[in-house]
């Protein structure tokens, strides 16, 4: 299998605070996981890079200080949702590249992201 | 990656093979042809990749013009389980995220 999860499925915050998501691969180890966000009635846009062991890269028009991404493991990385203000309210997903192996990106469930 | 086009929407009745087409003329020949498909409120799930044979496995299976200027994902008895959004992506290998489109809302009706 490949299963990949995250954590929590859905949080609702008041704006101004911080939100963590942790993603996970389960069953294999990933040197190379992506987050991605979905507005409601679009396609998912890609976020971010996340490399084990080094640090993210960006696409262009996502702030790194403001998504703060650590993969200190090779089965989880976590996205931090900055100072979040009701415009971040969004569906986060994650996914992950298995270790050498073939380029197949797996998914996890997601996280919905509601600010206050 | 190679820029792919797919109808906006379709529909199949439940029990029959459902075709969803996919087309990606300027597809390189280093560039396999992904499907992923996304069930309302879900993170995207893995169907199947191929890059010049065509392909089969549990899910479905995938038909690629010998040209590889388009493709052909067939699920062969749809369920109303199938209703979802389906990506056709094209990328050659390597580390990168994946670029989606709009992709095709499969219905099946009951």
């Amino acid at each position: 299998g490949a299963v990949v999860s995250q954590h929590p499925s859905w949080v609702i915050c008041k704006s101004g605070t911080s939100v963590k998501i942790e993603c996970r691969s389960l069953d294999f180890q990933a040197t190379t996981m992506f987050w991605y966000r979905q507005f409601p009635k679009q396609s998912l846009m890609l976020m971010a890079t996340s490399n084990e062991g080094s640090k993210a890269t960006y696409e262009q028009g996502v702030e790194k200080d403001k998504f703060l991404i650590n993969h200190a493991s090779l089965t989880l990385s976590t996205l931090t949702v900055t100072s979040a203000h009701p415009e971040d309210s969004s569906f986060y997903i994650c996914s992950a590249r298995k270790t050498r192996s073939t380029d197949t990106q797996y998914f996890g469930p997601g996280t919905r992201l509601t600010v206050l | 990656d190679a820029k792919t086009t797919q109808p906006p929407s379709m529909d199949c009745a439940e029990g029959r093979a459902a075709n969803l087409p996919c087309n990606h003329s300027t597809i390189s020949g280093n560039e396999y042809v992904y499907w992923y498909r996304q069930i309302h409120s879900q993170g995207p799930q893995y169907i199947i990749h191929g890059l010049k044979n065509n392909e089969t496995n549990e899910m479905a299976s995938l038909i690629i013009t010998e040209d590889r200027k388009s493709s052909t994902l067939i699920l062969p008895h749809a369920t109303l389980r199938d209703t979802a959004v389906y990506y056709c992506i094209v990328r050659a290998g390597g580390a990168d995220g994946l670029t989606f489109g709009k992709g095709t809302h499969l219905i099946i009706q009951p």
